[in-house]
């Protein structure tokens, strides 16, 4: 199947400052990318959903100001956590689709951030 | 958010047992069906997926038994093991935006 990487796995950072999360499609290209957010022991909420060259959409409840995505090429998409706050502490992750590939969506390998 | 309820919320099997999931959705545009599988700290990955206009798919010990009319599906593991433990979701996607919705998830154990 096709591979997602996620960068950083983990990462810790101070209140009030901004964390940068990126999602790439290692082999395929991927015009539309999802972000999740999942807390312990909860299922996966998504968050918003990225296309190439456009403006995110966002689900209802997310703050857009809060959580910017950028989605500038078809193999490259980011989340950044603005002014993060230790309730944004949590499990990320993205998804891609390969339209060759069909309906399957391929799931990076996530972020744990936590936010101190 | 359109909502997919899953059941149980967590199972525990014999090894070599059948373990079994159910899913539940309302919206009929849902029209992709997929179950994934989750190890703590890592994100999902797909195990098998089903389209409406078939009733069952199987691939190795994993079976989805799909009921258009009752809009419900479940996920069978057969010859369960160790191994398995795990949570797993099972999801819907319509065409279009092809947004994936997940359940609450599962988490399954597998006794040796």
């Amino acid at each position: 199947g096709a591979v997602v990487s996620q960068h950083p796995s983990r990462v810790i950072c101070k209140s009030g400052t901004s964390v940068k999360i990126e999602c790439r499609s290692l082999d395929f290209q991927a015009t539309t990318m999802f972000w999740y957010r999942q807390f312990p022991k909860q299922s996966l909420m998504l968050m918003a959903t990225s296309n190439e060259g456009s403006k995110a959409t966002y689900e209802q409840g997310v703050e857009k100001d809060k959580f910017l995505i950028n989605h500038a090429s078809l193999t490259l998409s980011t989340l950044t956590v603005t002014s993060a706050h230790p309730e944004d502490s949590s499990f990320y992750i993205c998804s891609a689709r390969d339209l060759g590939q069909g309906r399957e969506a391929f799931f990076g390998q996530g972020t744990r951030l936590t936010v101190v | 958010q359109q909502q997919v309820k899953q059941s149980p919320q967590s199972l525990i099997v014999q090894k070599g047992g059948i373990s079994i999931i159910n899913c539940a959705y309302e919206n009929t545009a849902f029209d992709y069906f997929p179950w994934y599988q989750q190890f703590p700290g890592k994100g999902p990955a797909l195990l098998i997926a089903i389209r409406p206009d078939v009733s069952e798919k199987k691939e190795g010990r994993f079976t989805i038994s799909f009921n258009k009319s009752a809009k419900q599906f479940s996920l069978h593991i057969m010859d369960s093991q160790p191994g398995d433990s795990a949570t797993y979701f099972c999801a819907a996607s319509t065409g279009g935006g092809f947004k994936t919705i997940f359940g609450a998830g599962t988490r399954l154990f597998v006794k040796a």
